[in-house]
């Protein structure tokens, strides 16, 4: 099972939104609606952002938002802030549990 | 508040067994609710679930690791363990626990991680 296809990087402007797209195939989606991301900043825990595609823990800003069509699921955050400027990973569970390759978000 | 510690040996010998520990301090560890998991990240790459625990000591691995992972729980330590056989170079990588929330029976969300610990493999 490879990794789920993601950009390997994008970038916006302060006030700009973005997406980051997760491909996989049937196999890395599966029937679930099971895919949750990631932010995560070098020597830091990883913090979950988005979880069973488009819901948002607590502790989430509500600029953050998730979908999925077919087998290609989506992160967006619109109103980019500087803090916002970190690596996101997709993840996914259809039998087994695998994460996209990662995006570095810059905020110019 | 639920929190994770990795603790463990920072290097360890080609061919030797890697073993990590995860405290948790918190009042989740015995529910059924969740399974506790090991994650990891090789310098300049992304994250690779390694495996999961729940607390009945049912764990279930990576396909691509199955074959060198073996993992315990102790619920009355409050601690998990991560115990993975031959180890090579390709293993050097921050070792992440975290609490994985359940859908189910399947995984849902990583949803607490603890800080990682690196570890390198080096005669």
């Amino acid at each position: 099972q490879s990794a789920l296809t993601q950009p390997a990087s994008v970038s916006g402007s302060p006030g700009q939104s973005i997406t980051i797209s997760c491909t996989g195939t049937s196999s890395d989606f599966g029937t679930y609606n099971l895919v949750s991301w990631y932010q995560h900043n070098l020597g830091k825990a990883p913090k979950l952002m988005i979880y069973e595609v488009n819901k948002r823990p607590s502790w989430v800003s509500a600029r953050f938002s998730g979908s999925k069509s077919g087998y290609t699921a989506s992160l967006t955050i619109s109103g980019l802030q500087a803090e916002d400027e970190a690596h996101y990973y997709c993840c996914s569970y259809a039998g087994s549990v695998i994460f996209g390759g990662g995006t570095k978000l810059t905020v110019l | 508040q639920l929190q994770l510690q990795e603790s463990g040996p920072g290097l360890v010998k080609p061919s030797e067994t890697l073993s990590l520990i995860c405290g948790v301090s918190g009042d989740s560890f015995t529910r059924r609710a969740y399974y506790w998991g090991w994650i990891r990240q090789p310098p300049g790459k992304g994250l690779e679930w390694i495996g999961s625990i729940d607390s009945s000591a049912t764990y279930y691995s990576n396909p691509s690791l199955k074959s060198r992972v073996t993992m315990t729980i102790d619920t009355s330590k409050h601690q998990f363990s991560l115990h993975l056989r031959s180890v090579t170079a390709a293993d050097t990588a921050h070792y992440y626990c975290a609490r994985i929330t359940i859908y189910g029976v399947a995984h849902d969300a990583f949803d607490v991680w603890g800080q990682g610990t690196m570890v390198t493999v080096s005669s």
